[in-house]
């Protein structure tokens, strides 16, 4: 079955500067990969997704590019701020109704 | 912004009582999830749901129950807590046609 992997599980970095979080896959029928961030005391929000015939996407501060070849999807997050401080899941969606998830990382934004 | 409630948000009760966690959608998504989680740790899949009548186990083994009577409610049952359940539950949502699921806020379960 599906497996994904993330990294790193903590990332530390100074406000302003750039945030890269990293997911590996390994199920090539997976088409669907979205990235959630979920704040203390919450439950998990969408803040991008996208699908495998697309190689990136952009929303504000925020991208998610693909690479189907190698099985690796990325979080870029520019601009740094504190409200970015959070704990960012990435998963992928093989083909039923399930989504498979990473383990997490914690994104502290230092001031 | 997603429709979907969990009650109670935060609930503390002693070894061997039976609880239900109550998860409710306003969207009409036949399908539906119950996930277990320490807190900022990884997400496990313990039940899902693919409409009315339809309950499947998911891939962390749990000694809860679910049920789906109705659409837009599915809730979990714990028969006798014990402190090994202790953890966040949360339960999610989505659509027929698009992959995204919803979650609702969580509901903190210590079990003392």
């Amino acid at each position: 079955g599906e497996n994904v992997e993330q990294h790193p599980s903590t990332l530390s970095v100074q406000e302003g500067d750039s945030a890269v979080i990293k997911c590996t896959y390994s199920d090539s029928a997976s088409n669907y990969f979205p990235w959630y961030k979920q704040e203390l005391g919450k439950g998990p929000q969408l803040i991008i997704d996208i699908r495998s015939n697309v190689g990136e996407k952009k929303d504000q501060r925020i991208a998610v590019t693909l690479n189907k070849t190698a099985k690796h999807f990325s979080l870029h997050i520019t601009e740094t701020q504190p409200e970015d401080s959070a704990v960012y899941f990435c998963a992928a969606s093989p083909l039923n109704y399930q989504l498979i998830w990473g383990a997490g990382t914690k994104l502290i934004i230092k001031p | 912004e997603a429709d979907i409630y969990q009650t109670p948000r935060y609930l503390v009760i002693g070894t061997g009582k039976k609880i239900t966690l109550e998860c409710s959608q306003t969207m009409g998504h036949d399908k539906m999830y119950w996930y277990q989680q320490d807190p900022g740790m990884e997400l496990h899949l313990i039940h899902y749901s693919y409409g009315v009548n339809s309950t499947e186990k998911g891939d962390l083994s749990s000694e809860s129950t679910v049920s789906r009577i109705r659409t837009e409610h599915f809730p979990l049952t714990l028969e006798s807590a014990r402190p090994s359940h202790t953890s966040q539950y949360l339960c999610a949502s989505r659509a027929e046609v698009r992959e995204t699921q919803y979650f609702g806020p969580g509901t903190r379960l210590l079990v003392l």
